[in-house]
């Protein structure tokens, strides 16, 4: 089973706030790394598939960076609006998307 | 584009009754995904078809939960009896081809809830 671990479970922050999550995963075996966003009652929606070491993606206020050889990657969101409120999904791809545990963003207006 | 679709949205239901989800994916999209979601974690892969054979079935409790991916289109997941422990979210994804690079799309999912 792979481990994959995303820290913080949950954070509440300011509108304009700078926030970053993290997701550890095993280094070994990598073929890509998924990040979804789950608003609530709603579909999670892929934001980003990342592949090479010291890969940076960036769509809008968020972007995200992978370190394959030391086996995470992390999250930004600058600014962050209320509308940023979700979980935050990460998933390393080997035989399949193996998805942690989330984090649980709530922006206060 | 309609997206992946999911039905019913919500499911109340007696323990050791039937429970049946459909899911039709994204047109177009050989690959179909089941998932369980439970309170607080992340979704867990149940199955996986390509076109209408399941090809990774390895974490789908056969004892009680059977799918089936009838004309390489739409999906059903099956649970009978239910039992309390099969309260969570079972989602459904679908995408072009399996790969690195190829994001699933996830339909809303179907809420079950076991009494």
């Amino acid at each position: 089973i792979l481990n994959v671990e995303q820290s913080p479970q949950s954070l509440h922050v300011q509108e304009g706030d700078s926030t970053n999550f993290t997701c550890s995963f095993p280094s070994s075996n990598f073929y890509a790394l998924h990040w979804y966003r789950w608003e609530t009652a709603k579909s999670p929606e892929a934001l980003f598939v990342m592949t090479l070491n010291g890969d940076e993606k960036k769509k809008g206020r968020i972007s995200a960076t992978l370190n394959t050889k030391e086996g995470y990657s992390y999250l930004y969101i600058k600014g962050s609006q209320p509308e940023d409120s979700a979980t935050y999904l990460c998933a390393p791809l080997r035989r399949a998307l193996t998805f942690g545990s989330g984090t649980r963003l709530q922006v206060q207006p | 584009e309609a997206g992946v679709v999911q039905s019913p949205r919500y499911k109340i239901i007696e323990k050791k009754q039937p429970v049946a989800f459909w899911c039709n994916p994204i047109s177009g999209h050989n690959t179909l995904y089941w998932y369980l979601q439970n309170l607080g974690q992340g979704p867990e892969l149940l199955i996986r078809y390509e076109n209408e054979e399941a090809v990774d079935d390895s974490q789908l409790p056969k004892d009680r939960f059977s799918a089936e991916r009838l004309k390489g289109v739409d999906s059903t997941l099956k649970i009978q009896p239910a039992e309390l422990g099969d309260s969570a979210v079972y989602l459904c994804a679908s995408s072009h081809r399996t790969g690195i690079y190829n994001e699933q799309f996830f339909g809303p999912g179907t809420r079950l809830t076991v009494l």
